[in-house]
């Protein structure tokens, strides 16, 4: 059981939009700690696709954005491409356990 | 550019011992943690510990504790991972990336080093 909590799975058509939902708890996301999120192409290592909840690092492309509210984040993916098929997770701080922590992780399937 | 480069696959038989090894260039090796992440087949990230190779300050996460011991050797930019007696159950994936601190990202990844362990 992870502490913060990804739907398994979303899926989309190309070019459609969709959204992975990350929710926490007072003692990670609602404690106003960041959010970031990885990408996992299969038999890969994860890369960083958002960090600081909102930000993306140079070379991801903008169709990928971050949102945080409460205790919940997001990643928005517009624009669905089959390259980004993948596994995507969320991670924070979590003061209870004083460490990072992930989402269990969702698969992304492009119909 | 920043690399992290780790060591090979390896298989072993439970019982056995290990050292995997995560070893760091371009950039100040001693300004950044490193962390150890686990991903068991089919799984998702744990977090295992992260290290701090200027003094060595290690940080385990509680299902890790115990179980594995994190070194690194800063003169020659090489964090390590490992096991004194394995189990299959630590047959898995292990990455090592690159942590500032706190709620900051892990910005780079290695490329990770399979560990079978299988009698």
């Amino acid at each position: 059981q992870s502490v913060l909590t990804q739907p398994p799975s979303v899926s989309g058509a190309p070019g459609q939009r969709v959204t992975i939902s990350c929710t926490g708890s007072s003692s990670n996301i609602g404690a106003g700690y960041d959010v970031q999120w990885y990408q996992q192409l299969a038999g890969t290592a994860p890369k960083l696709l958002i960090y600081g909840n909102t930000n993306r690092p140079s070379g991801v492309p903008d169709r990928f954005s971050g949102s945080k509210s409460g205790t919940s984040a997001s990643l928005a993916i517009t624009g669905l491409q089959a390259e980004d098929e993948a596994d995507y997770y969320c991670q924070s701080y979590d003061s209870s356990l004083s460490g990072s922590v992930f989402g269990g992780g969702t698969t992304l399937t492009v119909l | 550019e920043v690399q992290l480069v780790q060591s090979g696959a390896e298989v072993k038989k439970p019982g056995e011992s290990l050292k995997i090894s995560c070893k760091g260039s371009g950039y100040r090796f001693t300004n950044y943690w490193i962390g150890w992440v686990r991903q068991m087949p089919g799984k998702g990230l744990e977090r295992m510990g992260i290290i701090y190779p200027a003094d060595s300050d290690t940080k385990y996460s509680p299902s890790f504790q115990g179980q594995v011991t994190i070194s690194a050797d800063k003169s020659i930019n090489t964090a390590y991972l490992q096991w004194s007696s394995l189990k299959a159950s630590d047959t898995a994936m292990y990455y090592c990336a690159r942590h500032s601190s706190g709620d900051d990202p892990f910005d780079y990844w290695g490329q990770g080093t399979l560990v079978t362990v299988s009698s």
